[in-house]
């Protein structure tokens, strides 16, 4: 299965700020996807990031607020941009599987904003 | 309508048992369907692919799929206290080149002695 690193692992951050999070996939794939998790909740996409394009944003989620980089196939990022209290949560990227059908997940950011 | 409905549970079965997850979806296009395991505090890991109505086995775990019922189920044979996690249903929606996954709340198993 391909193997996304995922980092920082977790950060405690200060309202007001930014941090980027990024994710290394050890094989080049299509399509990579940034979801969030909150406590005890389901996954939330946030937005799908093509190589070469402008990512496409869910509802309720904007470029201003979570901007993507996707430069290549092996990597992306996201920033989460002026951060609130309400933004505490995990952040996962995710890829296509070379094995199988199906995505592939990154060990996941834990953030909290205090 | 939510696009992908689970019961949050918790589930408890006996060890031994067969664990019986449910879901159900909104998108009557919808083709591909993964079940995902997700244990505390680590990221959802896939478990099995399905794609065409009827079971599909692998070891332990066999997935159902009924397209008409828009209806998808995991059944988690002789379960173990190790199978003890929260289990995602994922649908992929989209068309085209542009296709991304949407999950249910997931089911709480919890598998006692």
């Amino acid at each position: 299965s391909a193997v996304i690193s995922q980092k920082p692992s977790r950060d405690i951050c200060q309202r007001g700020t930014s941090l980027t999070i990024q994710c290394q996939v050890d094989s080049q794939v299509t399509m990579m996807f940034w979801y969030r998790q909150q406590p005890g909740q389901s996954l939330t996409l946030i937005a799908t990031a093509n190589q070469g394009s402008e990512a496409t944003y869910e509802s309720g989620f904007v470029i201003d607020k979570f901007p993507i980089s996707r430069p290549n196939l092996t990597f992306s990022t996201l920033t989460v941009s002026n951060m609130s209290p309400e933004d505490s949560s995990i952040y996962l990227c995710s890829g296509t599987d070379r094995d199988r059908d199906g995505y592939t997940f990154g060990s996941g950011t834990r953030l909290t904003v205090v | 309508q939510k696009e992908v409905e689970q019961n949050s549970g918790p589930l408890s079965v006996p060890e031994g048992a067969i664990a019986s997850l449910n879901c159900t979806y909104s998108d009557r296009g919808s083709q591909s369907f993964f079940w995902y395991r997700q244990y505390s505090g680590k990221s959802p890991e896939l478990i099995m692919s399905i794609y065409s109505n009827g079971d599909k086995e692998d070891g332990r775990f066999t997935a159902q799929l009924n397209k008409a019922s828009q209806y998808v189920s995991l059944l988690i044979r002789d379960s173990q206290p190790s199978d003890s996690a929260t289990y995602l249903c994922a649908v992929r929606t989209g068309s085209g080149g542009y296709n991304k996954l949407i999950f249910g709340a997931g089911t709480r198993l919890a598998v006692h002695p």
